[in-house]
């Protein structure tokens, strides 16, 4: 079965750091894309970030560029998102998905075909 | 930046059929995905590349994409298809999401 399951999501202080993990199985993880995804309370779905299978390439959003960080660790089936600089609006159920790709004639185009859970992040004094 | 533009809510009855628009400039022009959320889950692909199910998605889900409107139609809808929809595109290295339709099945 394709599992995803995040962790790390806790109460963190305005301009606080977390670390969020997702752990992969069911699948071979070094073979897909990323992604982390965003939902704010009583909100829509929000994109965060996108990595490559062998994390060569990133795409983030523009309003958590130069503060978050994702990675992953292909040997431990693993993703990552470092938050730094944790604003209140950053508050959010943060979701881990696997990306599934089709390609135009121009491009790829990215989207995810399996979510985790998520883990809640609460950025408050 | 690009913007996907849905309606914040449709109604249905039972057994009836319901469309669920997404536009966006030229979106035909680009994929679009569809994803369901009940309330109190994570969200679920149910439509990929316009037009494709996933395995397990039900046939009564389908959708279509053209000149700068994508529709998701739930046909023969049921109680259990109440929830909110967010259509999503892939623009310039970003993922954009629709800001989401709640479907109410009355």
């Amino acid at each position: 079965e394709v599992q995803l399951v995040e962790s790390g999501g806790g109460l963190v202080q305005p301009g606080g750091s977390l670390r969020l993990s997702c752990a992969a199985s069911g699948f071979t993880f070094s073979s897909y894309w990323m992604s982390w995804v965003r939902q704010a309370p009583g909100k829509g779905l929000e994109w965060v970030a996108n990595i490559k299978q062998d994390g060569s390439e990133k795409y983030y959003v523009d309003f958590v560029k130069g503060r978050f960080t994702i990675s992953r660790d292909n040997a431990k089936n693993s993703l990552y998102l470092q938050m730094n600089s944790l604003r209140a609006e950053d508050t959010a159920v943060y979701y881990c998905a696997r990306v599934g790709t089709v390609a135009t004639i121009y491009y790829y185009n990215y989207y995810m075909d399996v979510w985790g859970k998520g883990t809640t992040v609460t950025v408050s004094s | 930046s690009y913007e996907l533009t849905q309606p914040p809510s449709v109604s249905v009855s039972p057994g009836q059929t319901a469309s669920i628009t997404c536009s966006g400039d030229k979106l035909g022009d680009k994929y679009a995905f569809w994803y369901q959320q009940r309330p109190g889950q994570s969200p679920l692909l149910v439509i990929y590349q316009d037009t494709k199910r996933p395995s397990g998605i039900p046939e009564r889900f389908s959708g279509s994409n053209s000149g700068n409107t994508a529709t998701l139609t739930i046909s023969g809808t049921q109680a259990m298809d109440e929830a909110d929809y967010y259509c999503q595109a892939w623009d310039s290295s970003t993922a954009v999401f629709g800001g989401g339709t709640k479907l109410t099945v009355l």
